[in-house]
């Protein structure tokens, strides 16, 4: 089945080691998204993708980056990851910006913990 | 305010009851509107999208208003199952893309 996927289900990382976050998918999606999940709040768009094409929110830390070296695949890095930055981590695709053709698809997170 | 505001809940209701859930916007020039269901530390997953029209799928039906900037969402015979947090989704225009933003979600809690 055409999936997002997302690696790993749980990562555990020490303040201030950088750690990398992975998604891929196998639906052809032009355009992938990566959000931060807080315990009881909504999911907050960190950046996204067009293509190539790459898309920051102006409140996102400089700490978070992100690469795409193909269609396929999409990477979140924490730089320093500080206690802040323990959250859930979706990695959402569509096959255009809007999503008014088939709304978005998800993965199914990675759970950061920043000890 | 908001971009996209929710009660959060909990709405508590018996097996069987009609529960309903609205979702307001800000941004007058939104083109899409969705709305999501995330159960308890697991990814969002696409519940409906909501059309100017209004739409049902089964006991579910979507409205959208855009004269007043907010969505509905209305559970008929609510079930078990149905116990999830229920969030809101609505495109934003930001540089000739539309974008996603989610609501806080709102909480629904079904009882026997």
């Amino acid at each position: 089945d055409a999936m997002v996927i997302q690696n790993p289900r749980y990562q555990v990382t020490q303040f201030g080691k950088p750690v990398t976050l992975s998604c891929s998918q196998t639906l052809n999606h032009n355009v992938m998204y990566w959000y931060q999940q807080k315990s009881s709040q909504a999911p907050k768009l960190l950046f996204h993708y067009y293509d190539k094409d790459f898309n920051n929110e102006a409140d996102t830390p400089d700490n978070f980056q992100s690469r795409r070296p193909n269609t396929s695949f999409c990477f979140l890095d924490i730089r320093s990851p500080g206690l802040g930055d323990a959250a859930m981590y979706l990695c959402a695709t569509s096959l255009s910006t809007g999503g008014a053709d088939y709304g978005y698809t998800f993965g199914s997170g990675t759970r950061l913990t920043v000890v | 305010r908001k971009e996209v505001e929710q009660d959060p809940g909990p709405f508590n209701v018996p097996e069987g009851a009609t529960v309903a859930f609205n979702c307001t916007y800000s941004n007058s020039a939104s083109q899409s509107f969705f709305w999501y269901r995330q159960d308890c530390r697991k990814e969002p997953k696409l519940l409906m999208s909501v059309y100017s029209s209004g739409n049902e799928d089964g006991r579910f039906t979507a409205q959208l208003n855009r004269a007043s900037q907010y969505i509905s969402l209305l559970i008929r015979d609510s079930k078990l199952s149905d116990s999830a947090t229920y969030l809101c989704v609505v495109n934003r225009a930001s540089g000739g893309s539309y974008i996603p933003t989610f609501g806080r979600g709102t909480s629904l809690i079904v009882h026997p």
